[in-house]
């Protein structure tokens, strides 16, 4: 089976530092999402690409957090600089228009 | 804004019952709804998607119901097994604009007891 895949699995830095996470979608998908799961607030949108283009990063702090597709088999998060209530698992989802979506395993984020 | 409800506290059900989640949100209705499935660990794995002008859809032992005047979307597992135990997401698709992200609820976690 096709799967997405997520660099690195598990992630602990210090508070202060960039953080960059990596997915790899699914061939042939042209929706790519980036969500954060905490056990308070659940999954959150933080950015929506289609067709490489964002569409609505509207979830992300702006000021810290950026999201970017370089090309169709790369999409990458970045934090910086990182805080401890970043913490979180940060999940990568592709798909095709609006049917559903494949998930990655997770990058578990632990800023310290 | 938009809001998803889905039951907070533990479903513990009998193996061999049937188990009924359900969904409940605020406000106008997606033009897709799609139930997920997590197991600890794990990301979300995609089990059934509804659309807005459709009552039922059926997936083996999965059935999910839409009811937009209600504003509802109930999940059912029939012969419930233990393996069915996990986390159940609905989420919601809205189309138009260009933002049509999904929107998750906090999930179920359903325990199915041997």
């Amino acid at each position: 089976d096709a799967r997405v895949t997520q660099t690195p699995r598990h992630k602990v830095t210090e508070m202060g530092q960039e953080v960059t996470m990596r997915c790899q979608p699914i061939l042939g998908h042209n929706t790519v999402f980036w969500y954060r799961q905490t056990m308070m607030q659940g999954l959150e949108l933080l950015a929506y690409f289609r067709n490489r283009a964002p569409l609505d990063d509207s979830g992300m702090p702006k000021d810290r957090f950026s999201a970017e597709m370089p090309d169709a088999t790369l999409a990458t998060l970045k934090i910086q600089p990182s805080e401890p209530r970043d913490s979180a698992v940060y999940f990568c989802a592709s798909g095709r228009n609006l049917l559903g979506y494949t998930f990655g395993s997770g990058t578990r984020l632990t800023v310290v | 804004s938009q809001k998803i409800e889905q039951n907070s506290e533990a479903l513990n059900i009998q193996e061999g019952k049937t188990a009924t989640l359900t969904c409940n949100y605020t406000n106008y209705s997606p033009a897709y709804l799609q139930w997920y499935r997590q197991d600890p660990g794990r990301g979300p794995v995609f089990l059934l998607l509804i659309r807005e002008n459709e009552k039922e859809k059926r997936k083996e032992r999965l059935k999910v119901t839409f009811d937009t005047t209600l504003k509802q979307s109930l999940f059912h597992i029939t012969a419930s097994q233990p393996a069915d135990s996990a986390t159940y997401l609905c989420a919601l698709v809205y189309s138009g604009g260009g933002a049509d992200g999904l929107t998750f609820g906090k999930g179920t976690h359903l325990i199915i007891q041997p």
